[in-house]
């Protein structure tokens, strides 16, 4: 069956602009988490949702970064004003079940702010 | 912030060799996993272990925890080209309220196996 996945897969935005991020879940998958990787990093969370309940938005890194689930599948990472700093590779990860459970990761969107 | 760390940052050996490489963190935790990630890609989940587990294998893999020591162990036998990547640790930490699997993530080790 289909992967999570992400798109695009690569955004240019100009410093200022806001964008938005999409991902596909696998389907059926109860847990949805956003990762943000800066080059030559690991990923760090940003957040998780729970069907369409985001439980966790603690890693957001600032109130210009929004995620939402509205229908319990596909969410979207909009990041609003962006800025360089927000020059990263943002992934999506799905697992089937709330809890401790492999997590199937998406392609990832690579953002370039300039 | 970043749970684990990674040791070491970089590995170069030959295809044949076997390749280690050590993870260490900080707080309790549930269970570590291991991913890897081919450069511009997404990463690929390659074992998990739980805490109450000191080793396991997969294939060529070979993991072990020791949580006395907050520290894992990652080895890969018979190493081919293919398994050039970046492989990263995660840990999912305990808490006092059920776990819904959030991954703290070391900064990796990235390694080069020549032909």
């Amino acid at each position: 069956g289909a992967g999570v996945s992400q798109s695009p897969r690569y955004k240019v935005a100009k410093r200022g602009q806001d964008v938005a991020l999409r991902c596909d879940p696998i389907s059926g998958h109860v847990s949805l988490f956003w990762y943000q990787q800066a080059l030559g990093q690991g990923p760090e969370f940003l957040t998780y949702f729970q069907n369409e309940a985001q439980l966790d938005k603690s890693g957001l890194p600032s109130d210009r970064f929004f995620a939402e689930r509205p229908e319990g599948s596909v969410s979207t990472l909009k990041i609003q004003r962006t800025q360089q700093e927000d020059s990263a590779v943002y992934l999506c990860a799905s697992s089937p079940r709330w809890g401790i459970d492999t997590q199937y990761f998406g392609p990832g969107t690579r953002l370039t702010v300039l | 912030s970043q749970q684990g760390e990674e040791d070491p940052q970089a590995l170069s050996i030959q295809e044949g060799e076997n390749a280690t490489m050590n993870c260490s963190y900080k707080t309790s935790i549930n269970n570590l996993q291991w991913y890897r990630q081919n450069s511009g890609r997404g990463l690929v989940h390659l074992i998990l272990i739980r805490s109450n587990e000191r080793e396991k294998h997969s294939g060529r893999l070979r993991v072990t925890l020791d949580t006395s020591k907050k520290s894992s162990s990652l080895l890969i036998t018979a190493s081919r080209a293919a398994d050039t990547a970046s492989y990263f640790c995660a840990t999912d930490a305990r808490r006092t309220t059920d776990s819904w699997g959030k991954l703290q993530f070391g900064a990796g080790t990235q390694v080069v196996v020549t032909p």
